[in-house]
């Protein structure tokens, strides 16, 4: 099977730009979780979506959203970039469906905001 | 609430000798926890995990990982280091209500040295 994959793998934006993340999980995987990266952060929890939904939510603003479309690729999408925002964003994707934990990272898409 | 606390930076270690990358946890409930790995620039992947049973768990590349309830820890270990094993460690525990939420440690930058 093929793994998680994530577009693009890198992007530069702007202050007050919006960026849209992709992430295709594993064939049959239908809950997609995202995390942002930093050196100082460590690995946060944004969201996860199960089954078009969302099931688990972080603590980040609303800028910060996403979405599950019906063949379970996920979107995230940050609006209003702040400097901060720089960061490697990953997306994970988990057999939900057989009860089983482990999840499986796409590589990431490292995002840079100047 | 759940968290894991990873209290090494850094670990240094000569290639033969064991090692071991510390974990502590604080959950309410049973604990599920995992270990990961992050080579540069790419994703994390999963080595292991403790759900329950034995204190013991076997895992990817040679890894193992013991669980100690009384001392509320978590630690991975290995009998004989690579140069290869080389990398970013993290541990995660999961949200005992939500399936699909995870904390991670801030992670342990493991270095073998030949």
């Amino acid at each position: 099977k093929a793994g998680v994959t994530q577009t693009p793998r890198y992007l530069i934006k702007t202050r007050g730009q919006q960026v849209t993340l992709s992430c295709s999980p594993i064939s049959g995987h239908r809950s997609v979780s995202w995390y942002q990266q930093t050196p100082g952060q460590g690995l946060q929890f944004l969201f996860e979506y199960f089954s078009e939904t969302q099931r688990n939510k972080g603590n980040f603003p609303g800028r910060f959203s996403g979405r599950q479309f019906s063949n379970s690729r996920s979107e995230m999408n940050v609006s209003t970039l702040e400097l901060g925002d720089s960061a490697l964003y990953l997306c994970a994707s988990t057999d939900r469906d057989r009860g089983l934990n482990e999840q499986f990272f796409g590589p990431g898409t490292r995002l840079t905001v100047l | 609430a759940q968290s894991v606390a990873q209290p090494e930076d850094q670990v240094n270690v000569a290639e033969g000798n064991p090692l071991t990358v510390k974990c502590t946890y604080s959950v309410s409930g049973n604990p599920y926890l995992f270990w990961y790995v992050q080579y540069p620039n790419r994703g994390l992947q999963f080595l292991l995990k403790y759900i329950t049973g034995d204190n013991l768990v076997k895992g990817s590349y040679g890894f193992e990982a013991e669980f100690n309830k009384s001392q509320t820890s978590f630690h991975l270990k290995k009998p004989s280091a690579l140069v290869s094993d080389s990398a970013l460690y993290f541990c995660a525990v999961r949200d005992w209500n939500n399936f699909n939420k995870f904390y991670f440690g801030s992670g342990t930058k493991l270095n073998v040295k030949p």
